[in-house]
């Protein structure tokens, strides 16, 4: 299984930055890093993906490391409507998903 | 684009009985994933089709479980012979199937076996 680590849970402020790390330094070649997010009752949420080169897009930006050992994905204002569970996940072989436990976010207002 | 549907969005059965979901996943993606997911726990990949063909199945599946996507459309999952192990909520996914398509996901059908 292709594994990441990230914290259990992470607390924000409302409108600020927030910064969610992830770990998978058993990284390959070809597995793209995607992020997810799931709200309570509801299946996950598609948020982000890339490979090699940071990538934004209207929800959030992906940072990756050079050596591709980890990924920030960042949102650049937190809203109450972003406290979720988000998933840190390698995509291998273009079919295979495992997910972790995630990363609990709690926005405060 | 009316996204991933589930059906039902819950099942209460009582042990030892067959339940069975059904996924209709967005109408031009190839594959289709099923997962398992339980209280405060990420999502467990169970099985992946392409298509008509069911490609792949976690050891997680025990051989009361099957998955069927008859004509590549719609997917069903059924449960024999229920445990209470076996409550959780089930996940259906869908993706285009191009190289590093996302994975869209349904809202998921809660089981509770009693």
């Amino acid at each position: 299984d292709a594994k990441t680590t990230q914290p259990n849970s992470m607390e924000s402020n409302e409108e600020e930055p927030v910064h969610l790390p992830c770990n998978h330094s058993t990284i390959s070649g070809t597995d793209y890093i995607h992020w997810y997010r799931q709200l309570p009752s509801q299946g996950p949420e598609y948020v982000i993906h890339g490979l090699t080169s940071n990538v934004n897009n209207r929800m959030a930006s992906l940072a990756i490391a050079e050596d591709r050992k980890s990924s920030t994905l960042i949102l650049h204002r937190a809203t109450l409507r972003d406290a979720a569970v988000y998933y840190c996940i390698l995509d291998r072989n273009f079919n295979k998903f495992y997910f972790g436990s995630g990363t609990k976010l709690n926005v405060k207002p | 684009d009316t996204g991933v549907s589930q059906d039902p969005r819950h099942k209460i059965t009582k042990r030892g009985q067959n339940v069975t979901f059904r996924c209709d996943p967005i109408s031009e993606h190839n594959r289709l994933y099923w997962y398992r997911q339980t209280l405060g726990q990420g999502p467990e990949f169970l099985t992946y089709f392409q298509n008509e063909a069911q490609l792949e199945k976690s050891r997680l599946l025990s051989d009361r479980f099957s998955a069927e996507r008859p004509k590549g459309s719609f997917s069903t999952l059924e449960i024999q012979r229920t445990e209470q192990g076996d409550s959780a909520m089930y996940l259906c996914a869908s993706s285009a199937g191009t190289g590093n398509s996302p994975l869209h996901f349904g809202n998921g059908t809660r089981l509770t076996v009693t």
